[in-house]
């Protein structure tokens, strides 16, 4: 099956810093990639939904001011959580939509635990 | 209401013993239906997909659908602790090009030696 890769897999940051996550497909190409937010017991929830080549969309209360995307390449996509506080600590999650004569496929990577202190 | 509902358990069963897992779900419009597994903090690995009503059957897991009731399941059998995860129905809706996933809490299994 396709591979998607985060990094890093964990990153403890100060409160006021910036954090970047990197999603990439290893072996497809996918101009849609996805990113959820996983609070502890709870679902995966749908933060933005990334296109390559242009602005991402984001769920409703969403700050996409805050959670910055970026989809650069048909292989990667990077959130960076600006001005990071504690209640942003979560379990950040890509996915990355292969497109296969009509099918279609989410593959998941194997998330980012970010920790502000 | 959510649109989908998924018993979050936790479940614990001995080894060996057939799990069945479920979610109900509200939007008609939801074709695709598919079950993940999540291990403790990784990501989620596609189990079986579904289109539309029906059972489908890979190894161990038996994925059924019924569309009529708005109810989907998951059994397990022979079940191993191997199995112990967080399992997450999930589906989507099919109406041109690719519709977002929407996923379920997730029901946590534990299965004994």
């Amino acid at each position: 099956g396709a591979v998607v890769s985060q990094h890093p897999s964990w990153v403890i940051c100060k409160s006021g810093t910036s954090v970047k996550i990197e999603c990439r497909s290893l072996d497809f190409q996918a101009t849609t990639m996805f990113w959820y937010r996983q609070f502890p017991k709870q679902s995966l929830m749908l933060m933005a939904t990334s296109n390559e080549g242009s602005k991402a969309t984001y769920e409703q209360g969403v700050e996409k001011d805050k959670f910055l995307i970026n989809h650069a390449s048909l292989t990667l996509s990077t959130l960076t959580v600006t001005s990071a506080h504690p209640e942003d600590s979560s379990f950040y999650i890509c996915s990355a939509l292969q497109g296969l004569a009509g099918k279609y496929e989410q593959y998941f990577g194997p998330g980012t635990r970010l920790t502000v202190t | 209401q959510k649109e989908v509902e998924q018993d979050p358990g936790p479940l614990s069963v001995p080894e060996g013993a057939i799990v069945s897992l479920n979610c109900t779900y509200s939007n008609s419009a939801f074709q695709y239906f598919m079950w993940y597994r999540q291990y403790s903090r990784k990501g989620p690995e596609l189990l079986m997909y579904t289109y539309s009503s029906g059972n489908k059957e890979d190894g161990r897991f038996t994925a059924q659908v019924d569309k009529s009731s708005k109810y989907i399941s998951l059994f397990i059998r022979d079940s191993q602790p191997s199995d112990s995860a967080t399992y997450l129905c999930a589906m989507r809706a099919s109406s041109g090009g690719y519709q977002k996933v929407t996923f379920g809490t997730g029901t946590k299994l534990q299965v004994i030696p």
